[in-house]
């Protein structure tokens, strides 16, 4: 059964770095891209980061600015969004979903991050 | 790139048909025939409906279709059920990045 399950949300201050992690089941990382989108509260979705499946190709939303990166370890069937100088407005749900050429066809439960003091 | 537009709510009852419009530019919709659409129920992680504009996954309902005409892309329902009742998103490839719309929350009345 194919999964996805992100984790590493949680809360954290204006400033500070968290990195979230994405571990799939069912299928490799090496075999599909990979999209990082996230839901601030009460809000609707937003796409931030896209990693290719041979692993050379990134991509980011430009409201990121350079924050956040995006990488992976293909022993662990990972992939993670590294975040920098964190904003109150960084505050939300946070999912990964396998890209299948240009759709996202599995999600995951999404993890929360909370940016304040 | 600036989010694509859907309206913020519609309405139906069992069994009517209607319709979520996705409008955006000539940068994304209008240039590729690669719109997606999300339904996301409250609390849940959004789950893909339709890809490449009309092509439904393996267990979506056959009363969801899609459609694109220039730079607007719409998700058809046929018979609405009580069950449809949830958030949707289009999304569209924009070359190298997606935008995603606003979201349309549907109440089934």
């Amino acid at each position: 059964e194919v999964q996805v399950v992100e984790s590493g949300g949680g809360l954290v201050q204006p400033g500070g770095s968290l990195r979230l992690s994405c571990a799939a089941s069912g299928f490799s990382f090496r075999s599909y891209d990979v999209t990082w989108v996230r839901q601030a509260p009460g809000k609707g979705l937003e796409w931030l980061s896209f990693l290719s499946k041979n692993g050379v190709y990134t991509n980011y939303a430009d409201s990121l600015k350079g924050r956040f990166t995006i990488s992976r370890d293909t022993a662990q069937n990972s992939v993670y969004l590294q975040m920098n100088s964190l904003r109150a407005e960084d505050t939300a749900i946070y999912y990964c979903a396998r890209t299948q050429w240009y759709y996202f066809d599995y999600w995951g439960p999404g993890t929360l991050v909370t940016v304040s003091s | 790139q600036s989010a694509l537009t859907q309206p913020a709510s519609v309405s139906g009852s069992p069994g009517q048909s209607i319709t979520i419009s996705c409008t955006g530019t000539n940068n994304d919709i209008g240039n590729y025939n690669l719109v997606s659409w999300y339904q996301q129920h409250p609390g849940k992680a959004p789950k893909l409906m339709i890809y490449e504009v009309t092509k439904r996954p393996s267990g979506v309902s056959n009363r969801f279709s899609g459609s694109k005409s220039g730079n607007t892309a719409s998700l058809i329902f046929s018979g609405l059920q009580a069950e449809d009742e949830a958030d949707y998103y289009c999304c569209s490839y924009a070359g190298g990045s997606w935008v995603f719309g606003g979201g349309t929350k549907l109440t089934v009345l």
